[in-house]
């Protein structure tokens, strides 16, 4: 079991761009969670997916910000006109059920 | 590479046990380090974190953690736990270099 894969490891963009990050959970995990890291601070909470449902996304920002999880492929954290206030490090983690998690290890985004 | 190492899967107390859960790393630099809980059926809340100064921290709920450096140890401690304490703990390791690593968990079950 290759645990959960976020691809890519680093990703630059430039102010304007558009990043995808990629998620994928584990074999037999169908659900998702995106969480986000600023520097020097502990995560916070963005959006949790079931296989092609949106369960909560009480921590997306408003705009710019979206996340999928279809029925086959990857999770997909898309972000839209990237400033560099979206410079942080974004982990995926996944479980069974709506607990236990496994992190992946991160995408870290910086926009220049 | 750096590595975060918990070393119980699951831990089982009564009400009023002391709790103590290890949490070890490998990493040679400074690093923050972190503990995270999960109660049933939420996401991640951060118990407490430790960037410099005092090396035992002391978080939400009567929970702390000593930071060991000599033993690339950060083990969370509660003097008595409650049954709602029932959950799962992440330890995290932040290189100063922003890599963030995750450990694998531990489920706390306590018994009324």
């Amino acid at each position: 079991n290759a645990g959960v894969m976020q691809n890519p490891r680093h990703l630059v963009r430039r102010r304007g761009q558009e990043a995808r990050l990629r998620c994928s959970p584990m074999k037999g995990h169908s659900h998702v969670y995106w969480y986000r890291q600023l520097p020097e601070e502990g995560l916070k909470f963005m959006v949790y997916l079931q296989k092609e449902n949106i369960i909560d996304e009480s921590g997306m920002p408003k705009e710019r910000f979206s996340a999928e999880f279809p029925k086959e492929g990857p999770s997909i954290l898309r972000i839209q006109q990237v400033v560099r206030g979206d410079s942080a490090a974004y982990f995926c983690a996944s479980s069974p059920r709506d607990d236990g998690y496994t992190f992946g290890s991160g995408t870290r985004l910086t926009v220049v | 590479a750096q590595s975060v190492s918990q070393h119980n899967h699951h831990v089982i107390l009564s009400e009023a046990a002391s709790l103590e859960l290890g949490c070890n790393y490998s990493y040679g630099g400074t690093v923050n380090l972190f503990w995270y809980v999960q109660y049933p059926g939420q996401h991640l809340q951060l118990l407490l974190k430790y960037f410099s100064g005092d090396p035992l921290v002391k978080g939400i709920k009567g929970f702390e953690a000593e930071f060991i450096k000599s033993k690339f140890s950060f083990n969370l401690r509660k003097p008595s736990v409650q049954w709602s304490d029932t959950a799962e703990y992440f330890c995290a390791v932040n290189a100063r270099n922003n890599d963030m690593r995750f450990g694998a968990g531990t489920r706390l079950t306590v018994k009324p």
